[in-house]
């Protein structure tokens, strides 16, 4: 069946730009997450849902940052006024359960790069 | 704050070789240990999801124990193929309703033929 989508793979913007990522999770799956990937790095939590509702957002760098998931399914996460060191991968994941136990499927990702 | 440390940071072994690294996350209020393999320009694939202590679990392989009163997983491949070259990435949560995953920074397998 069809795995987590992200759109746009590949993104550049000027610094100052507002940008949105948007993730499609595994039809069904309850939990949805957002994570941050450097170059040779693991991902690093950014926020995540479950349903509609935002559980945990604390890995947020900022007030730039926001995420949105309004109908339980699809999800936006929107970076406002990009820094250059707001380039990196963006993934996107999602569980069947909101709990620790459960494998998370991960998208191809988004690669930003402000300039 | 929750520190999840992975070693050795990279390893090279020849094909056929069997391997392992090690995965060390704090045992306190542990709940959930993953392993992920991620091969680059890539998502990471899930390999497996832990829960109890002694836990042991294969696929194929590659399989892996869990340690949680001394805070450590050990992942082992046997029988090393190139394929097997990727970046192994060990993430714990903590608690059922905090499951935000902290990955370590991952051990980089290369398999040379």
């Amino acid at each position: 069946g069809a795995g987590v989508s992200q759109s746009p793979r590949y993104k550049v913007t000027k610094r100052g730009q507002d940008v949105a990522l948007r993730c499609d999770p595994i039809s069904g799956h309850v939990s949805l997450y957002w994570y941050r990937q450097a170059l040779g790095q693991g991902p690093e939590f950014l926020t995540y849902f479950n349903y509609e509702a935002q559980q945990d957002k604390s890995g947020l760098p900022n007030d730039r940052f926001s995420a949105e998931r309004p109908e339980g399914s699809i999800s936006t996460l929107t970076i406002q006024r990009t820094e250059q060191r707001d380039s990196a991968m963006y993934r996107c994941a999602s569980s069947l359960e909101g709990t620790g136990h459960c494998e998370q499927y991960f998208g191809p990702g988004t690669r930003l790069t402000v300039t | 704050i929750l520190n999840v440390e992975q070693s050795p940071q990279s390893l090279h072994v020849q094909e056929g070789d069997s391997t392992n690294f090690t995965c060390s996350f704090p045992s306190s209020n542990f709940y959930a240990l993953h392993w992920y393999r991620w091969e680059t320009a890539k998502s990471p694939e899930a390999l497996f999801v832990m829960t109890l202590n002694g836990d042991e679990k294969k696929k194929g392989r590659i399989s892996a124990t869990l340690n949680t009163k001394e805070g450590y997983s050990y992942l082992y491949i046997k029988g090393s193929q190139p394929e097997d070259s990727a970046t192994y990435l060990c993430a714990s949560t903590r608690g059922p309703g905090n499951t935000p995953l902290v990955f370590g920074k991952g051990t980089r397998l290369s398999v040379i033929a």
